[in-house]
């Protein structure tokens, strides 16, 4: 049983670049979220989808940022127009139901 | 008033001892409780959880709940050098989400 699988680890781009980032879920989990965190703070919620719906969307989810998860399986997460406030790691966590929920990774991503 | 809180720290203790960390939210409404240990650099791991008042024992880890009071704690007992890290408080949401809400989290030290 494979955990949470997220890509890529470590993002490194220019302000004002797009950047998209994956993640594949635990097999049959329905539930898949992302969070963000930054130094010295826990993971803050982004979104969440119950297999492919988007079911909410934080107030930190601009319009800059959009989430898929197509078919209900992996999921994309896309930043455009990046600024230096996206550094951040962002984390995603899948869940079959309510159970509870298991973080892949993350991804890093620093704005230069 | 934030809505899960914990006390940064650093909390040191010295190994073999119970290292008490606490964690305290403000939607009474809550039922599901988590403890994530995060090391740096990485993701959060889930090593406890607990929905009912009481005690929940693991291995060295106890979990305590005390909704009437909206207090939740984790004991390590024989602490060792390797728990050094910083654990995170996570309570879900009430609404259908079931999104987790973290606190800022508490770095623990078990010194040598």
């Amino acid at each position: 049983d494979t955990g949470v699988s997220q890509n890529p680890r470590h993002k490194i781009t220019k302000r004002g670049q797009n950047v998209t980032f994956r993640c594949d879920p635990i097999s049959e989990h329905n539930r898949l979220y992302w969070y963000r965190q930054t130094l010295g703070q826990g993971p803050e919620f982004l979104t969440y989808f119950q297999n492919e719906a988007q079911l909410e969307k934080s107030r930190l989810l601009s319009d800059r940022f959009s989430a898929e998860r197509p078919k209900g399986s992996f999921s994309t997460l896309e930043i455009q127009r990046t600024e230096q406030g996206d550094s951040a790691m962002y984390l995603c966590a899948s869940s079959l139901g309510t159970q509870p929920q298991h973080f892949g990774d993350g991804t890093r991503l620093s704005i230069l | 008033q934030k809505e899960v809180e914990q006390n940064s720290g650093p909390l040191s203790v010295p190994e073999g001892a119970i290292a008490s960390l606490n964690c305290t939210y403000s939607d009474r409404g809550s039922q599901s409780f988590f403890w994530y240990r995060q090391y740096s650099g990485k993701s959060p791991e889930l090593i406890m959880f607990i929905y009912s008042n009481g005690d929940k024992e693991d291995g060295r880890f106890t979990a305590q709940l005390n909704k009437a009071s909206q207090y939740v704690s984790l004991l390590i007992r024989d602490s060792q050098p390797s728990d050094s890290a910083t654990y995170l408080c996570a309570v879900a949401a009430t609404s259908g989400t079931y999104k987790y809400i973290f606190g800022t989290g508490t770095r623990l030290k078990v010194l040598a």
